[in-house]
């Protein structure tokens, strides 16, 4: 069985500050992780996802992750936060083979504040 | 990337009323869609899988009598609410899954607000 856990609902920072949203799963196989963003009755976009290649993921408008294996954890980092990062995010496990589905955390909605 | 459009992107009906929600891959093919249901401020919960030329595979407690999912081709899902009541009411997203080598991602549509009165 797969699960993922955000570990904070809100999280709140100031604009021109580092983001950290965090990300703990667990799953009985090799994992794909990914992160979507989803703005105010929006669709999900994807940022990121990780596949067993590098376990730094760099993905788009400057976010990154790192999969850590012995932590079982895959954060979202940011250096720098902008207003337009203001939004929920969503870290979602899944496994490569069959049709399983992903499984999405509860979110993590993220203020940035001017 | 991948781009998925749904439409109607918002729709209001009356209760007792059935609509349907279309789920299309603009520029790949699907053989597997998904429906997903979000409440305010909640996640995502999976209503269905929805796999090309077979039948749907709901998850426990989705009414498939009421949610009924056609996907008739490799670009197309639709998702129709039979007989809609109030409680139907949500925000609901399809995603579309493209599988190539190693990688395995979903992409997902804008959603379509359903509004029941």
């Amino acid at each position: 069985a797969q699960s993922v856990t955000q570990l904070d609902s809100h999280v709140s920072v100031s604009e021109g500050t580092p983001v950290l949203l965090r990300c703990n799963y667990s799953s009985s196989y090799s994992p794909s992780l990914f992160w979507y963003v989803q703005h105010p009755n929006k669709g999900l976009q994807l940022l990121l996802k990780y596949t067993s290649a590098a376990t730094l993921v760099k993905g788009i408008n400057g976010f990154e992750a790192e999969f850590k294996k012995s932590e079982t954890s895959f954060h979202l980092t940011k250096p720098s936060a902008h207003m337009s990062d203001a939004a929920e995010y969503f870290c979602v496990v899944s496994h490569l083979s069959g049709n399983t589905p992903l499984v999405f955390g509860k979110g993590t909605r993220l203020s940035v504040i001017a | 990337g991948a781009v998925v459009s749904q439409h109607p992107s918002r729709v209001i009906c009356k209760s007792g009323t059935s609509v349907k929600i279309e789920c299309r891959s603009l520029d790949f093919q699907a053989t597997t869609m998904f429906w997903y249901r979000q409440f305010p401020k909640q996640s995502l919960m999976l209503m269905a899988t929805s796999n090309e030329g077979s039948k749907a595979t709901y998850e426990q407690g989705v009414e498939k009598d009421k949610f009924l999912i056609n996907h008739a081709s490799l670009t197309l899902s639709t998702l129709t609410v039979t007989s809609a009541h109030p409680e139907d009411s949500s925000f609901y997203i399809c995603s579309a899954r493209v599988r190539a080598g190693t990688t395995d991602t979903q992409y997902f549509g804008p959603g379509t607000r359903l509004t029941v009165l």
